[in-house]
Order: structure tokens, then sequence, then C-alpha cells
């Protein structure tokens, strides 16, 4: 089954210890991204890698990094949470060119304490 | 960059009647216009995409219009039901792997 599996679904941190959310999709796309979902403000890109070592920020990519090691992973890594970064977190894949539209994980709701 | 606004941020209509969602862009150089729904709890579904080519596109009950020169496109859901209740978001792009997305319409069904 195609699907982007995201890990874990729910975390609970506190403040400064480094954590990973991990996403891994298995339709072999080129494109994923990460966003953040915030009551009132929609769907905000952190950073998307359009091919395996090459990422590039999105609209609110401080206090995130990723890497892009494997074409099929893409995870999102936080050196240093705080509680603003609390917020429910989507991976996304898309085949691009004659494909744009996007699969989503399941979600990653986190709250920094 | 750029930057696409939505309204109304709620919206609240009977079954059976029709629901309107409009968004703007700003950049003209955006060519891709998708609509994702999201129920509660659950990951955003792409429903209907558009074209700059094209001018409108339906699928059943849903039809999405797109009008270049005003920079606005519009999701069109006729004879709604309960199961359309959920957040729909509007997003544009010019380049495929970056999306930017609307705020959100909540669209509440009622019977």
């Amino acid at each position: 089954e195609a699907q982007v599996t995201q890990n874990p679904r729910y975390l609970i941190t506190v403040t400064g210890k480094k954590l990973t959310v991990t996403c891994s999709q298995n339709m072999n796309h080129e494109y994923m991204s990460w966003y953040r979902q915030d009551p009132g403000l929609g769907l905000r890109q952190i950073y998307y890698s359009m091919n395996v070592e090459v990422t590039d920020k999105g609209d609110v990519p401080e206090g995130y990094k990723v890497s892009r090691k494997e074409k099929r992973n893409f995870p999102l890594i936080l050196e240093s949470p705080s509680p603003n970064q609390t917020s429910l977190y989507f991976c996304a894949s898309t085949g691009g060119a004659t494909n744009e539209k996007l699969f989503f994980g399941s979600g990653t709701q986190l709250s920094v304490l | 960059g750029e930057n696409v606004e939505q309204h109304p941020s709620t919206l609240s209509v009977q079954e059976g009647d029709s629901a309107v969602i409009k968004c703007t862009y700003s950049d003209s150089a955006s060519n891709y216009f998708p609509w994702y729904k999201q129920e509660l709890g659950k990951r955003p579904q792409l429903i209907i995409d558009i074209r700059s080519n094209v001018g409108e596109k339906k699928d059943q009950r849903i039809a999405v219009t797109l009008n270049k020169t005003a920079k606005h496109f519009s999701l069109h859901i006729t004879e709604t039901q309960p199961e359309d209740s959920a957040v729909y978001f509007c997003a544009a792009s010019k380049r495929y792997s970056t999306l930017t997305f609307g705020k959100g319409t909540m669209l509440l069904v009622s019977p």
C-alpha cells in the first residue's frame, strides 16, 4: 500500500531535549516536505527536499533541522525544542512533475513542556 | 514569496445547500491550485486541483474555478451533506515541490 509513515503519533517532551520525528515513504517519491499545523495559521512549510542530499528552507525553518540521506526517509530534528514548537506536524511527499498530489503522513502531535 | 488568503474562516450551511470558499494568491507565476480536505483528527487529503491553463474543473458535487487575471480561485460544493463537514485548505504553487496553503475554512453542514 502506498503510504507515508510518520512516527511517533504523539510525543511529549521537555524544553531542550533533542528529538527526531521520522518520516518514510514507499512510493519512490523524489520530493518530501515537513509542515506544521497550528490553529488559525493553517499548514506552514518547515523544510522540503527535492532529492537525496538536497534540502531547502520553507517558511518557518527556525529551530528545525532535516536530512535526506536516503530517498525514502526525511527525518525532522529538533535540536533544542522550545514550547513554541508545540504543534501538529505533518510529513508529505509527492512524485512531482506530472503528479503534484501531496501524500501526507498521519501526523505527529508534539507537546514541549 | 507566495501569499494565499482564504475566506471565510468558518462557514455554516444547512444540508443540501451550496458552499463556496474563496482564495486569492499573490504570485502571478503560480500555476497549480489544489484543495485539501481535513476531517477531524485526520491528515489532509487532496479533493480536487486545477492548473492555470484551465478555468473550471468539476468532480461530482465539487468544482473549482480559477480567474488568473484576478488571481483568485474558488471551491464550490453543491448539495452539501454532513460528511462534507471538515476543514478545507486551498493552496498555490509555481514549483511542484513548494505549496503555500491558505489558513483554512471550517465547514459545518447541519442536518
